[in-house]
């Protein structure tokens, strides 16, 4: 498709369980964010790339959540032993240039994350 | 100002008034300035990307204002319409968002 695409659009599992959320960005676009928006919250930045490396990873909240992108297109988010602080909905979005850029943000509809 | 802040937190604008609201941010080390419409059920939509101090932006009935110096921004809606019902976010560059003000438009 022409836009950001995430999946599962809603996840519910227990707490404990592994979890892996997947975004796949627009064609083209190197660089690549993951969000968690909670409730009543404004989007809260977890991790940027750049390409296939992780250029700023300082919003990962702990050593639980782990993200990748192998051959800088899809990204996947993974969360271990999850807590039910975790639930939220991870946003991701994808833009043609760099952080430090003023393009703008093309978002994912996002997936919801129910933790039990 | 350290965080993104924007106010109110939500509004309720009767169909054809005009509202606006507000986002202020760090205004060191300031680069860009991103506005964004959330629609329920739906992704966030760029709205406008300003940069330079006293930028002036305009989408329809939509426009905002940037002072880089005093690090605030401005968002006008005209003649509010329902289908301006979203959340507005606004963001410092691209890592730090505001909770968003909620715009309710009523018939």
């Amino acid at each position: 498709g022409a836009g950001v695409s995430q999946t599962p659009s809603n996840k519910v599992t227990e707490k404990g369980k592994y979890v892996e959320l997947r975004c796949d960005p627009i064609s083209g676009h190197t660089a690549l964010y993951w969000y968690r928006q909670s409730l009543g919250q404004g989007p809260e930045f977890l991790i940027y790339f750049q390409g296939t490396g992780a250029a700023d990873d300082s919003g990962l909240p702990n050593d639980r959540f782990f993200a990748v992108r192998p051959e800088g297109s899809v990204s996947t988010l993974k969360i271990q032993r999850t807590e039910r602080g975790d639930s939220a909905v991870y946003l991701c979005a994808s833009s043609p240039g760099t952080s430090g850029g003023t393009g703008e943000l093309f978002f994912g509809e996002g997936s919801r994350l129910t933790v039990l | 100002i350290l965080n993104v802040e924007q106010s109110p937190q939500s509004l309720h604008v009767q169909e054809g008034d005009s509202t606006n609201f507000t986002c202020s941010f760090p205004s060191s080390n300031f680069y860009a300035l991103h506005w964004y419409r959330w629609e329920t059920a739906k992704s966030p939509e760029a709205l406008f990307v300003m940069t330079l101090n006293g930028d002036e932006k305009k989408k329809g009935r939509i426009s905002a204002t940037l002072n880089t110096k005093e690090g605030y921004s401005y968002l006008y809606i005209k003649g509010s319409q329902p289908e301006d019902s979203a959340t507005y976010l606004c963001a410092w560059g691209k890592l730090q968002f505001g909770a968003g003000t909620q715009v309710v438009v009523t018939p």
